[in-house]
């Protein structure tokens, strides 16, 4: 069975710039999850979707972080414009919902120069 | 809030000691409780979970006790082998599975 899937794994951009991250979960898990992880900390929700309803984004930043995951499969967080504090790992996570196991992908280290 | 404190690291050890990476958190109610591990440049994996007091995870020679007393759920292992090298999280799941997640400790085996 294939994991969950995140692409780019590296992503290095000058600070302004937008930048956006894709996740597609284990087939047939309906609740996926976005992470900030910084360097030397655990991992920190931004924003949960049951199926294509986001549930909780009350820690997305939404001045400048945006998610969306239109059919209720893959999802794209975006970043625009880029700040310098937005270097980190960004994680993509599934589940089915009812079970409280999540499957983490292997993240997007994103540097903002 | 909800909160999960990890002891510092790097913890190393030789090959076939004994290991322990303490973990206390502070919540209301009784959340479940979970160790993750995170491999070099993998994603991170749960290694092992306990959802009420007195319950007992245990995976791959590790093994936690969920202590209600102490609201502790410290990480052990009899005999770690240098494969066993990674960072652990410790994480308790709030309502709406939403994972609280201590610092994360490092955790280095020299053969």
């Amino acid at each position: 069975e294939a994991g969950v899937v995140q692409s780019p794994r590296y992503k290095i951009i000058e600070k302004k710039q937008p930048v956006a991250f894709w996740c597609n979960p284990i087939s047939g898990h309906n609740t996926l999850y976005w992470y900030l992880q910084n360097l030397g900390q655990g991992p920190e929700l931004l924003i949960r979707y049951e199926n294509e309803e986001a549930v909780d984004d009350s820690q997305l930043p939404k001045d400048r972080f945006s998610a969306e995951r239109l059919k209720g499969v893959d999802s794209t967080l975006k970043i625009q414009p880029a700040e310098l504090g937005d270097s980190a790992v960004y994680l993509c996570a599934s589940s089915l919902i009812g079970e409280n196991e999540q499957f983490f992908g292997p993240g997007t280290r994103l540097t903002v120069l | 809030g909800n909160s999960v404190t990890q002891m510092e690291g790097p913890v190393t050890l030789s090959e076939e000691a004994f290991l322990t990476i303490n973990c206390t958190y502070t919540a209301t109610g009784y959340p479940s409780l979970f160790w993750y591990v995170q491999y070099p440049g993998e994603g991170l994996q749960l290694l092992l979970k306990a959802t009420k007091a007195d319950d007992k995870g245990s995976n791959k020679g590790f093994e936690a006790t969920y202590r209600k007393e102490t609201t502790s759920f410290h990480l052990e292992k009899g005999s770690v082998q240098v494969s066993d090298s990674a960072v652990y999280f410790c994480a308790l799941q709030e309502y709406g599975n939403k994972l609280v997640f201590g610092a994360g400790t490092i955790l280095r085996v020299k053969s």
